[in-house]
């Protein structure tokens, strides 16, 4: 199985704040990571698929990058609707995936 | 618009079974790979399986920790994907969702809002 593997597990940052999520596969997945957001109580969406593809109606704040085995999302300025859960997920083979979370505070 | 909605979840005993159901609408249901994705409290997200579309020879996979015990279906002429659940176990209690794709190289997306599973006695 792949495992994946998230960080930080938890951050906290301000309003316009850059931030950072990284995430790792335990073996290659060429491009085939996907991010999501998830807000409490609700289902998560997805951000991001095949690593760099900004899914339509997604703020262009919201950016992802990499290959092969590390990935970053990255969102350029923190705005207050941004406080959510992050994951990653891979889609290269099954089982598929997720990473453990990433929770962005204020 | 694209929409799903499950629905089947409660409360159970352990070893009981339930069937959780996934009204599709706003897409072209038998085109697409459908999953199931479910969230124990306070947890993370984990993958049970997917049911590729005819164009896929139906194909489904599951998770190791429900395979045997969970039979993912779909009935494309009332865009509906279900997931049978027997011999359930405490562990399997969390709100389940059901996702459009998700399949090889796929990505799962709209989701429905989640049906909650709480197997205890």
């Amino acid at each position: 199985d792949i495992q994946m593997t998230q960080s930080p597990s938890s951050l906290a940052a301000s309003v316009g704040d850059r931030v950072t999520i990284t995430c790792r596969a335990s073996q290659s997945i060429s491009s085939y990571l996907n991010w999501y957001q998830q807000k409490p109580g609700k289902a998560p969406k997805v951000l991001i698929y095949t690593a760099s593809t900004l899914q339509s109606g997604v703020p262009s704040r919201f950016s992802g990058s990499g290959s092969g085995t590390d990935f970053t999302l990255t969102i350029s300025s923190l705005q207050p609707e941004d406080f959510a859960t992050y994951y990653c997920q891979q889609s290269y083979s099954t089982p598929l995936t997720f990473g453990g979370g990433t929770k962005v505070e204020i | 618009e694209l929409q799903l909605v499950e629905s089947g979840g409660g409360l159970v005993q352990p070893g009981r079974s339930l069937r959780l159901s996934c009204a599709a609408s706003g897409f072209t249901f038998g085109d697409y790979a459908m999953s199931w994705v479910r969230q124990a409290p306070g947890k993370g997200l984990e993958w049970v399986g997917f049911i590729r579309s005819k164009a896929y020879g139906v194909t489904i996979e599951y998770a190791a920790s429900v395979k045997g015990r969970f039979t993912i279906s779909r009935d494309d002429s009332k865009s509906i994907a279900y997931l049978q659940m027997n011999s359930l176990k405490t562990e399997d209690t969390a709100v389940y969702y059901c996702t459009r794709g998700g399949s090889y190289y796929g990505w799962f997306d709209p989701w429905g809002q989640g049906t909650l599973v709480t197997v205890s006695s």
